[in-house]
């Protein structure tokens, strides 16, 4: 099946900074999301990005689906930030596969 | 997008007992997604639960473990038997959707 990975696995920064996290998948996909789950664990919707560049505000993500990533980046870092930012695939079978991924921890 | 309203957001559970988990939907879906997140890891997907027909399971979830129902296109539930320690998770719902997946505020279950 295909293989969704995300780095880095962990970061900390200082409140201010910006950052990059990059998700890879093996294969070709018809859909992805970047999700940011909160210290309460819900999972909020960031980005639904099967290609191209979008921006919210601070946050914005870019998908090229010829050489199989996406980049979330955050800008202008704030400690509401922190939390785990998930990279999530849909190959057309109607599933959703995660990555592992990234914990994001702002330094006051 | 759907509005997802899952239910107990918490429970502590004895061990060797059962918990039922509901999933209730604003709009009628044609699946229903049911997942688990261990501690400190990704989500893991249970079951596909669609109305009218038994759920498909993924490899390493069985259905009396967790058995499923889908009585119309706008609720589900999940719930997890007989439950040990190792069942201690976040479990989430999610409804298919057009524009991407999105998620019930999910369930933290601590079994004792």
């Amino acid at each position: 099946g295909i293989q969704v990975e995300q780095s880095p696995p962990d970061l900390i920064l200082q409140e201010g900074a910006n950052s990059t996290l990059r998700c890879n998948f093996s294969d070709s996909v018809n859909n992805l999301q970047w999700f940011h789950q909160n210290p309460w664990g819900q999972l909020i919707n960031l980005f639904y990005i099967p290609s191209g560049t979008k921006q919210n505000g601070r946050l914005s993500a870019t998908t090229v689906a010829t050489e199989r990533y996406s980049l979330l980046y955050i800008s202008s870092s704030q400690t509401t930030d922190s939390g785990v930012y998930f990279c999530a695939v849909d190959c057309g079978d109607d599933k959703i596969i995660f990555g592992k991924g990234t914990r994001l921890h702002i330094l006051p | 997008s759907a509005v997802i309203s899952q239910k107990p957001s918490r429970d502590i559970c004895q061990r060797g007992t059962s918990l039922t988990i509901q999933c209730q939907v604003d709009s009628q879906v044609t699946m229903m997604f049911w997942y688990r997140q261990q501690p400190g890891q990704s989500l893991t997907l249970i079951a596909t639960a669609n109305q009218g027909s038994e759920a498909t399971y993924e490899s390493g979830f069985v259905i009396d473990k967790f058995p499923i129902s889908r009585p119309n296109l706008t609720f589900s539930t999940l719930t997890v038997s007989n439950m040990s320690p190792e069942d201690s998770s976040i479990y989430l719902c999610s409804p298919d959707g057009v524009d991407g997946y999105t998620f019930g505020s999910g369930t933290r279950l601590t079994v004792v």
